[in-house]
């Protein structure tokens, strides 16, 4: 069964510094793999995901995520934190296997990032 | 022209009450989920619907009962609310069901149950 681990449940960054949230995954099949990001009181937005194309998956706001099978990792980076990236960050494995019906997500228990001026 | 809307946004209800939470997509897609989040922000699926079809139905206490109305629309109807059911829904859709498409969110029904 799919599953995904999120290290770190809050990580705080000045403004400007490296962001990176790791996430780990587990799945008996290639995973398409997501990371979203909520906003308070907000719903959740895709930033990026991995369906089996690239390794290193480009998304919305500066963010990239590189798969990485042999770590069964896709930790989510972005090279300058902004004041405005502070929000939950929620890593997702799909929980579809080829033949069958599940799509939904699978998703970790979040990670909050926090940005200092 | 919101993509996925739910409603109400805010649900505030004594134990023991019937409510129910709408929630309607215009992008066409075929595919509609109930999530719920939890206190501490967990999210976990409780039920999908494909074609108007149910697919998935986790452990989720049968007093939780949805209802696909039409491609568009999937409602959430529970009954004798308990105080643990206090949380965040989340309706999301997508096009398929093979788990590479993205699902999007709406934003949120948030129920008290007092």
């Amino acid at each position: 069964a799919q599953s995904v681990t999120q290290l770190g449940s809050h990580v705080s960054v000045s403004e400007g510094a490296l962001v990176l949230l790791r996430c780990n995954y587990s799945s008996s099949v290639p995973p398409y793999l997501f990371w979203y990001v909520q906003y308070p009181n907000q719903g959740l937005q895709l930033l990026l995901k991995y369906t089996s194309a690239a390794t290193l998956v480009k998304g919305i706001n500066g963010f990239e995520a590189e798969f990485k099978k042999s770590e069964t990792s896709f930790h989510l980076t972005k090279p300058s934190a902004h004041m405005s990236d502070a929000a939950e960050y929620f890593c997702a494995v799909s929980g579809w296997v080829y033949g069958g019906s599940q799509g939904n997500l699978i998703f970790g228990k979040g990670t909050k990032l926090s940005v200092k001026p | 022209d919101t993509a996925v809307s739910q409603t109400p946004k805010y649900l505030v209800t004594q134990m023991g009450n019937d409510k129910s939470i709408k929630c309607e997509q215009n992008l066409g897609h075929d595919t509609m989920y109930w999530y719920k989040q939890d206190s501490k922000k967990f999210l976990k699926i409780m039920f999908s619907y494909n074609n108007k079809e149910l697919i998935i139905n986790e452990t989720v206490p049968n007093r939780f009962s949805p209802k696909s109305p039409d491609k568009a629309h999937l409602n959430l109807h529970i009954n004798s609310l308990e105080l643990g059911d206090s949380a965040v829904y989340f309706c999301a859709s997508s096009q398929g069901q093979a788990g590479r498409n993205e699902q999007f969110f709406g934003p949120g029904t948030r129920l008290t149950v007092l």
